[in-house]
């Protein structure tokens, strides 16, 4: 059985770039959810997909967007980087929305100069 | 609205010592309560889940932790302490709804002292 996988691993942006991470889920699961980890602080909830339709967001602006595909396969995008958008991403993948365990990746270490 | 404190953002414990990391929540629902463990540069594996099946909960590596719904606490515990278990512990709740996510505590970072 595959873990969740993210890639890429590390990335370095300038401010006022496009971003796209991406993360594939582990089999049988068809919800992904990514969260925002800055350094030093618990992770926090961007949003989450359960069969390619977003239903559910935390606390992020509208330049914080994503997409599930049919293998439920899933990517962030951050438009307009800003300084404080460096931090570790993590994409977790469950079998469902209610109370279901979400399983991490390994996340993805963006760095915005 | 849900929110997760845990106590003390450093615990240091021997060798061989108890382990006690805390964590308190607020909840407007019956929550799903979680402590998750995070090794330097990795993601977030799961320790352990209470669901409201049973109050303790047993865990992977010899954790547990406790339900106690009058205090609106789930601290986590282990009788003995490795080297291996230095790391940082996130305490996590999502509501019955789950389309909130999870929403984690600030963390605390076990060391252990040889």
């Amino acid at each position: 059985e595959t873990g969740v996988t993210q890639s890429p691993t590390h990335l370095i942006k300038t401010r006022g770039q496009q971003v796209t991470l991406r993360c594939s889920s582990q089999s049988g699961h068809n919800t992904v959810s990514w969260y925002q980890q800055a350094l030093g602080q618990g992770p926090q909830f961007i949003f989450q997909y359960y069969r390619e339709e977003e239903n559910g967001r935390g606390n992020f602006p509208p330049r914080f967007s994503g997409l599930q595909f049919p293998n439920y396969s899933s990517e962030l995008n951050v438009n307009a980087l800003e300084l404080d958008d460096s931090a570790l991403y993590l994409c977790a993948s469950s079998a469902g929305t209610l109370g279901e365990t979400q399983y991490f990746g390994p996340g993805t270490r963006l760095l915005v100069l | 609205a849900q929110s997760v404190t845990q106590l003390g953002s450093h615990v240091s414990v021997s060798e061989g010592a108890l382990v006690l990391l805390r964590c308190n929540y607020s909840s407007s629902v019956p929550p799903y309560l979680f402590w998750y463990v995070q090794y330097p540069n990795q993601g977030l594996q799961l320790l352990l889940k209470y669901t409201s099946a049973a109050t303790l909960v047993k865990g992977i590596n010899g954790f547990e932790a406790e339900f106690k719904k009058s205090e609106t606490s789930f601290h986590l515990t282990k009788p003995s302490a490795h080297m291996r278990d230095a790391a940082e512990y996130f305490c996590a709740v999502s509501g019955r709804g789950g389309a909130d996510g999870l929403t984690f505590g600030k963390g605390t970072h076990l060391i252990i002292q040889p």
